[in-house]
């Protein structure tokens, strides 16, 4: 148990629809990170925010965004839904930006 | 910037056997690495990392590493495999310190057979 929660943890979506999948940090930490695992594939970095300031971004197009709120809980959103975009979503978040990140247990979002 | 290589999608080894799972790394810079355990429908758990110093890491459930840059390698082992390691193991690198921004595997899934 990690202290990081994430909602819902499975959903299914129509393609060209827009999601947002929610993720409360463990007390105290002002550092969140998002990542996408495809099915059989590592992780990918999406993007990290550090006290509310987006701080990196992986190699996603712009309709992956997010939004860090004033206490350090985080929301993805991703607009017009693609099949690929299925994926289980990962957030972890850490104490500051040099320190261990902590995972949910993940969103697992299906594009049909 | 940074990339890393799993050796082996699948490993499958008897209960009590070495569990050797193969990681190498591609980085400009001194790199952080740490190896990740997931299980069925779970989020990740870190086993170690390396970020400076002694270049053999000591994780849990009896798990070590050993940073090896002559060879750009991180190998997982343990000495004796138990069923309850049976999973996905994913390592990952870093330049920021810490676990953030992580370039991940694609994982090596163990098998532990009786």
């Amino acid at each position: 148990e990690t202290g990081v929660t994430q909602s819902p943890t499975h959903l299914i979506k129509t393609r060209g629809q827009q999601v947002t999948l929610r993720c409360s940090s463990q007390s105290g930490h002002n550092t969140v990170s998002w990542y996408q695992q495809a099915l059989g594939q590592g992780p990918q970095f999406i993007f990290q925010y550090y006290r509310e300031e987006e701080n990196g971004r992986g190699n996603f197009p712009p309709r992956f965004s997010g939004l860090q709120f004033p206490n350090y809980s985080s929301e993805l959103n991703v607009n017009a839904l693609e099949l690929d975009d299925s994926a289980l979503y990962l957030c972890a978040s850490s104490l500051a930006l040099t320190t261990e990140a902590f995972f949910g247990q993940g969103t697992r979002l299906t594009v049909v | 910037a940074q990339s890393v290589t799993q050796l082996g999608s699948h490993v499958s080894v008897s209960e009590g056997a070495l569990v050797l799972l193969r990681c190498n790394y591609s980085s400009s810079v001194p790199p952080y690495l740490f190896w990740y355990v997931q299980y069925p429908n779970q989020g990740l758990q870190l086993l170690l990392k390396y970020t400076t110093g002694a270049t053999l890491v000591k994780g849990i459930n009896g798990f070590e590493a050993e940073f090896k840059k002559s060879e750009t390698s991180f190998h997982l082992t343990k000495p004796s495999a138990h069923m309850s390691d049976a999973a996905e193991y994913f390592c990952a690198v870093t330049l920021t310190g810490g676990g953030n921004k992580l370039t991940f595997g694609t994982g090596t899934q163990l098998k532990v057979e009786l």
